[in-house]
């Protein structure tokens, strides 16, 4: 699986956008991105994924560069809640479903 | 609730006990996956089930670690004379895998809450 690079710690106020960037330069064509996120003290939790077309569902949007070589997660409303470890991660589905994790982004959430 | 549990959610053991923990999937789960977490770091994947055939291990999963999935469902993750080093969050998620074919939203990973694992 491609390695992807995101920064250490971002913090957004609430009620804004919170972008937060991943690269992802060695994608490989049937290699789809991943997001999820891990709240303190529990399990990660998936928030959406895509291949090369922009994707929304009611957590987010994802955004993928035409060359695929990084991508933006896009909270459009922060709210505290949203205060989290975020994880971009980028894999081939039928390497057998694995999630690769590197380390993420702190989001903070400021009221 | 129908999520995907842990048990128990906390251990602490002396260095060289044994300790067992079990995951329950989601009912109709049929992919099961064990990761471990320390601190500061994203989760890192040990291992996974399709249904009691356990597919993949990770290299981090060493003699002393043993998973099984007996009839496909629950499952438990063993670590035979824990060290410090074993003292980390072990984390369960499972998965419905229905098709070949690009992924859909419905191919996503749930976690449960863990298991804190603390080596003395």
């Amino acid at each position: 699986d491609a390695k992807t690079t995101q920064p250490t710690s971002m913090d957004c106020a609430e009620g804004r956008a919170a972008n937060l960037p991943c690269n992802h330069s060695t994608i490989s064509g049937n290699e789809y991105v991943y997001w999820y996120r891990q709240i303190h003290s529990q399990g990660p939790q998936y928030i959406i994924h895509g291949l090369k077309n922009n994707e929304t569902n009611e957590m987010a949007s994802l955004i993928i560069t035409e060359d695929r070589k990084s991508s933006t997660l896009i909270l459009p409303h922060a709210t505290l809640r949203d205060t989290a470890v975020y994880y971009c991660i980028v894999r081939v589905m039928e390497y057998g479903n694995k999630l690769v994790f590197g380390a993420g982004t702190i989001l903070r959430v400021k009221s | 609730d129908t999520g995907v549990s842990q048990d128990p959610r906390h251990k602490i053991t002396k260095r060289g006990q044994n300790v067992t923990f079990r995951c329950d999937p989601i009912s109709e789960h049929n992919r099961l996956y064990w990761y471990r977490q320390t601190l500061g770091q994203g989760p890192e994947f040990l291992t996974y089930f399709q249904n009691e055939a356990q597919l993949e291990k990770s290299r981090l999963l060493s003699d002393r670690f043993s998973a099984e999935r007996p009839k496909g469902s629950f499952s438990t993750l063993e670590i035979q004379r824990t060290e410090q080093g074993d003292s980390a969050m072990y984390l369960c998620a499972s998965s419905l895998r229905t098709q070949t074919g690009p992924p859909h939203r419905g191919d996503e990973q749930f976690f449960g809450p863990g298991t804190r694992l603390t080596v003395l």
